[in-house]
């Protein structure tokens, strides 16, 4: 059972902005970073976005990310089609002494 | 480069014992925390458990308490996770990935993954 919500799906044509919304509570998002990641089905996850907003080498400037409170969002620009994957937020839980893995967003690329 | 590679998955009995292996390579093993992650079939992550880089401290999910334990062996830079009391829920691509950073960092580095189906 998830402890993160996201929206399920969300969409959008080449070239658009898109935003993926990740809530949380005090025990998480409101006390500890939140990290990004995509999946494309049937490979391991990529991470994408950590310590709120820090993008790893190689990951476009395409992405960003912010946190605010109990809410995170994942912000994707200039949408490509090799953008179509799952996203999946996760930050540490201070009252399960665990991560927590966000329910994950489907994009799709129409 | 980071290459992580996982083995030992397979079909186990419930109830029955399974222990998965993640050889590291490309990095300075000892020096990074470790995470054992988990995606049932057609399902989201699942965060299971973590270890520090020299093994002093572990974290895990709640579901696996008592029955799971993630180990280290940094001489041979291999990574475990040692499962027992298996249960059908477990069925799951199990990854490993590499923490950013000695303790409890994020994820950063993933294997492939090993599937482990428990089932009778």
């Amino acid at each position: 059972q998830s402890v993160l919500t996201q929206s399920p799906s969300a969409s959008g044509t080449p070239g658009q902005r898109v935003t993926i919304s990740c809530s949380g509570s005090s025990s998480n998002l409101g006390s500890s970073a939140v990290n990004w990641f995509q999946q494309v089905p049937g490979t391991a996850p990529k991470l994408l976005i950590y310590s709120n907003n820090q993008r790893p080498s190689g990951v476009p400037d395409r992405f960003s990310g912010s946190r605010s409170g109990t809410s995170a969002s994942l912000a994707i620009s200039g949408l490509q089609s090799e953008d179509e994957a799952d996203y999946y937020c996760v930050a540490w839980d201070d009252s399960l002494d665990a991560y927590v893995f966000g329910t994950g967003t489907k994009v799709t690329v129409l | 480069q980071v290459q992580l590679a996982e083995s030992g998955g397979g079909v186990v009995q419930p109830g029955r014992s399974l222990r998965l292996s993640c050889a590291a390579s490309g990095f300075t093993f000892n020096s990074y925390g470790m995470h054992w992650v988990r995606q049932a079939p057609g399902k989201g992550l699942e965060w299971v458990a973590l270890i520090s880089n020299d093994g002093s401290m572990t974290h895990y999910t709640d579901s696996v308490k008592g029955r799971f334990t993630i180990s280290r062996d940094n001489s041979k830079t291999t990574l475990f996770l040692q499962m027992s009391t298996l249960r059908p829920d477990d069925t799951a691509v199990y990854f490993c990935a590499r923490a950013l950073g000695a303790a409890h960092g994020v994820p950063d580095f993933w294997g492939q993954g090993t599937l482990v189906t428990v089932s009778s």
